[in-house]
């Protein structure tokens, strides 16, 4: 079964706006990690935060993590048509085997 | 240094043969995983390897079965294919089999099964 499960399923939004995207997840993990995927392609590695950090940023991207919650929050600031794709969270289970987890997905779509 | 490569990008396979999907990680990477991507189940893992050994192995039956060699190039294999086993085959690479790297992935291969 999925670790994360992403909220929204599916964000469509102007170019220029900022984009948030929501992963919960059911156990303690050791990180959680972002990536992207443009259609049908390869996943891109976007950001990874450690269980005993709260937030982290990259260029346009901020992403927060509240272990008490059990959830991590994307943000793209200044979204641009490029930004369209699927964003996934990854988790690993703090007492397993350390394999990544993925959740179902946000299909980010930024409209010109 | 070069991306991870797979190879075929594409394949359509018949229910019941079998298929090999071949894995080349990126330069120093020992580790390799796979994954499959499908729009009802999302993307599951299949398996870690990590220095000719698997490290990791998610819920699938025994017909997916994987090897890495010692150049760190991975295969995985598909025996008695079902219409249910079409999907994007992802594998990644990573220096190490720890969580706390980030993965690279390939570009995928698009097995079909009619």
């Amino acid at each position: 079964s999925q670790q994360g499960e992403e909220d929204p399923q599916a964000l469509s939004i102007q170019e220029g706006e900022n984009a948030t995207m929501n992963c919960s997840y059911k156990t303690s993990i050791n990180n959680l990690q972002w990536y992207r995927q443009n259609s049908g392609r390869g996943l891109v590695h976007l950001i990874l935060i450690r269980s005993n950090e709260r937030e982290k940023h990259s260029g346009r991207l901020r992403v927060t993590l509240d272990t008490s919650k059990k959830s991590s929050s994307l943000l793209i600031t200044a979204s641009r048509a490029a930004d369209t794709a699927s964003y996934f969270c990854a988790t690993d289970e703090a007492q397993g085997a350390q394999k990544l987890v993925f959740g179902q997905g946000t299909r980010l779509t930024i409209n010109p | 240094k070069a991306g991870v490569t797979q190879t075929p990008r594409y394949l359509i396979k018949t229910r019941g043969q079998q298929v090999t999907l071949s894995c080349s990680p990126i330069s120093g990477h020992r580790s390799v995983s796979w994954y499959q991507q499908t729009p009802g189940q999302g993307l599951q893992f299949l398996f870690e390897y990590f220095s000719e050994t698997q490290r990791n192995k998610g819920n699938f039956p025994g017909r997916f079965s994987g090897r890495q060699f010692s150049n760190s190039r991975s295969e995985m294999n598909v025996s008695t294919l079902e219409l249910g086993d079409s999907a994007l085959y992802l594998c990644a690479s990573k220096p190490q089999a720890l969580s706390s790297y980030e993965q690279y992935f390939g570009p995928g291969t698009r097995l079909t099964v009619t």
